[in-house]
């Protein structure tokens, strides 16, 4: 089992440029998110889907877009990078049913940008 | 004030010690608890759910006590592969998780 992949691993953008950071998940998980680590602030929530076709954003949206097209995929787009966006952005995702069961996450994008 | 609030330690204990992090959590609408593990430069991992009536999973015991809004994490005979940040997370609604900043767990010989 794959679980949840992420790639890049690494990444370095140059102010302004934009990307897509990739997640994919092969546990057929509904519920899929993406968030940010920064030193000393925990993670936070960026954008999340409960299914294909539906997303929503979290506690920190903005410069970033996110699609669901399908039940694997959700990537993460980097409309326009800033220095502020440089972090540790974590993909994660878990079933429906019963609210305990914990999320599983990717091994994570480390992103800097200059 | 924080939503969840953990001590940041480091918490220094040498092997075989019992040690015990706690977590407070602000939002009493707060409806699943959980415990991650974070090693350093990886991603977070599942370490246990936490319930009401307390649960244990090996050498570690959780506890939650919604009246106080308050979780612990037990850890007993530390081992050396024990030393990891430790996560309080609050599952707010919605897929609304909440993480502390986590507890820094050092466990030498």
């Amino acid at each position: 089992n794959a679980g949840v992949t992420q790639t890049p691993k690494f990444q370095v953008l140059k102010t302004g440029q934009s990307m897509t950071l990739q997640c994919a998940q092969d546990m057929n998980h509904e519920y899929m998110s993406w968030y940010r680590q920064d030193p000393g602030m925990g993670l936070r929530l960026i954008h999340y889907s409960v299914g294909a076709g539906i997303t929503d954003q979290g506690e920190v949206p903005n410069g970033y877009n996110v699609s669901r097209s399908t039940t694997e995929d959700f990537p993460l787009r980097l409309l326009s990078a800033a220095p502020s966006q440089t972090s540790v952005y974590f993909c994660a995702s878990r079933s429906t049913g019963v609210s305990n069961y914990g999320y599983t996450f990717g091994s994570g994008t480390r992103l800097t940008v200059v | 004030r924080k939503e969840v609030e953990q001590d940041p330690g480091p918490f220094n204990v040498p092997e075989g010690a019992t040690v015990a992090f706690n977590c407070t959590y602000s939002n009493s609408a707060s409806q699943s608890f959980f415990w991650y593990r974070q090693d350093c430069r990886k991603e977070p991992k599942l370490l246990m759910s936490v319930y009401s009536s307390g649960n244990e999973d090996g050498r570690f015991t959780a506890q939650l006590n919604r009246a106080s809004q308050y979780i612990s994490l037990l850890i007993r005979d530390s081992k050396l592969s024990d030393s990891a940040t430790y996560l309080c997370v609050v599952n707010e609604g919605f897929q609304k998780l909440v993480f502390g900043t986590g507890t820094r767990l050092l466990v030498s010989p």
